[in-house]
C-alpha cells in the first residue's frame, strides 16, 4: 500500500466518545486525504492537507477535524462520535508534483463502528 | 453530490471475455482517473487520462474519454478471475485543482471462472 499505514485498523466505540484515526506515510508526499466509504456513496472526501498545518474541508467535513503537524502524519478526529459516522475510513496521499502528481495512493482503511 | 457516476453498478462476465464500464461526469475536468478496489482493501490507481487525450492504453486496460459527452469508458480485455473487484472513476475540477478528486459510486465486476 505504497508506504501508507493507518491505525487502528478496526475500532468499536460508543456514541459521544472522541476518536482519533492516524495516517502515516513514508513517501514524503505533499498531499494527504481522508475519505469515508459507505455503501451507495462511493468515496467521499472529508478533509485534505496540502502541507504541514495546511488543511481544507471536503464534501463531508461536519463532525470531523484534522491536524497535520508533520509531513508524514495526518490525524482525523471525531470529537463526539455518532452512529452516522460508522464507516470505513481511507487515507490517501499524492505527490503534488512531477508526472504522477495527481495519482492518489491509498492506505488499507480503518473500519470504525459507533454503537 | 458525486461528480462521476459509473454504469453499470454491477457486471458479471465469463473469464476471458471483455468487460466495459462507463463513467459520466457533470462538469469540466482536467483529468479523469480509474481505480480498482479489491474486497476489504484500499483503492489502487489504474490509469489517468488527460482532458486533451481521447484514448489511453495500459496492458489489458483501454480507457477512452469523450469530453463533449462528459463520459469515459474502461475496457478490460481477456478478463481474469483476479480482475474481480470494484472499479471507480475519479475526476478533478479546474475550479478546485487537480489535487482534489471526486469519486463515483463504482462498478462491481465479477469474473466467473
Amino acid at each position: 500500500d505504497a508506504g501508507i499505514t493507518q491505525s487502528p485498523r478496526h475500532k468499536v466505540t460508543e456514541t459521544g466518545t472522541p476518536v482519533t484515526l492516524r495516517c502515516h506515510q513514508t513517501e514524503n508526499h505533499r498531499y494527504m486525504y481522508w475519505y469515508r466509504q459507505d455503501p451507495g456513496h462511493g468515496l467521499r472526501l472529508i478533509h485534505y492537507s496540502y502541507g504541514v498545518k495546511d488543511t481544507d474541508k471536503g464534501e463531508v467535513s461536519d463532525g470531523y477535524s484534522v491536524s497535520r503537524s508533520k509531513t508524514e502524519d495526518f490525524l482525523l478526529t471525531l470529537e463526539s462520535a455518532t452512529s452516522s459516522q460508522t464507516s470505513v475510513y481511507f487515507c490517501a496521499i499524492s505527490e503534488g508534483s512531477g508526472s504522477r502528481s495527481y495519482e492518489q495512493y491509498f492506505g488499507p482503511g480503518t473500519r470504525l463502528t459507533v454503537t | 453530490s458525486q461528480q462521476g457516476e459509473e454504469d453499470p453498478q454491477a457486471l458479471s462476465i465469463q473469464e476471458g471475455e471483455n468487460a466495459t464500464m462507463n463513467c459520466s461526469y457533470k462538469t469540466s475536468i482536467n483529468n479523469l482517473q480509474w481505480y480498482r478496489q479489491n474486497s476489504g482493501r484500499g483503492l489502487v490507481h489504474l490509469i489517468l487520462i488527460r482532458s486533451n487525450e481521447r484514448e489511453k492504453h495500459s496492458g489489458r486496460l483501454r480507457v477512452t474519454l469523450d469530453t463533449s459527452k462528459k463520459s469515459s469508458s474502461l475496457l478490460i480485455t481477456a478478463s481474469r478471475a483476479a480482475d474481480t473487484a470494484s472499479y471507480f472513476c475519479a475526476t478533478d475540477s479546474p475550479n478546485f485543482g487537480n489535487e482534489k478528486l471526486t469519486f463515483g459510486t463504482g462498478t462491481r465486476l465479477t469474473i466467473i471462472p
